[in-house]
């Protein structure tokens, strides 16, 4: 079963414009990370943020964390065609179950 | 210093026979864990293997095995393939369960 739901499933944004994907999940969570998947190719990791964190930045990349509301939101900033890919959240749960569980991610397209 | 690596790329294969692909994990990780990735999905998590025994394992059949050998390097194995198991296989390497995996290129099973 899926733990993190993307919104939206798909962005479409000009270049230069900022894109903004949100993470909702159900569980508590150790931490909670963002890859980024170039067409169906492996993933790539972003940025993990932990439970104990609200914000993180990485180059033109901002992660915020809400575990009162079980959500995350990653911004990019200043897109470029280059960004264009498939975004994934995925979190560790809090507990005897330890599972990474990903989301479904939100296809973004960079127009030219 | 070379990242995962996964073998082979794509393969091909009727329903009823059996599959191994295999896995290199990043130099010095120690942990390795297997996804399946149907397309426009997210990776669903198969199992983890760290000194060489099965940690973790999300609802897979049993028809869904794997090894980890001495080296850390893995191998995933899927026998009675049926035409659902058509999908990306991700292999991830990491220090430790929950922290940055790092992941190969996937291999892209067809079963016709």
């Amino acid at each position: 079963s899926q733990q993190g739901e993307e919104d939206p499933q798909a962005l479409s944004i000009q270049e230069g414009e900022n894109a903004t994907m949100n993470c909702s999940y159900k569980t508590s969570i150790n931490n909670l990370q963002w890859y980024r998947q170039n067409s169906g190719r492996g993933l790539v990791h972003l940025i993990l943020i932990r439970s104990n964190e609200r914000e993180k930045h990485s180059g033109r990349l901002r992660v915020t964390l809400d575990t009162s509301k079980k959500s995350s939101s990653l911004l990019i900033t200043a897109s470029r065609a280059a960004d264009t890919a498939s975004y994934f959240c995925a979190t560790d749960e809090k507990g005897g179950d330890d599972k990474i569980i990903f989301g479904k991610g939100t296809r973004l397209h960079i127009l030219p | 210093d070379a990242g995962v690596t996964q073998s082979p790329t794509h393969l091909i294969k009727t329903r009823g026979q059996q599959v191994t692909l295999r896995c290199s994990p990043k130099s010095g990780h120690d942990t390795v864990s297997w996804y399946q990735q149907a397309l426009g999905q997210g990776p669903q998590f198969i199992f983890q293997y760290y000194e060489e025994e099965e940690r973790q394992r999300g609802n897979f059949p049993d028809r869904f095995s794997g090894h980890q050998f001495p080296n850390y390097s893995s191998e995933l194995n899927v026998n009675a393939l049926l035409l659902g198991d058509s999908a990306l296989y991700l292999c991830a390497s990491s220090l430790q369960f929950g922290e940055t995996q790092y992941f190969g290129p996937g291999t892209r099973l067809l079963v016709l």
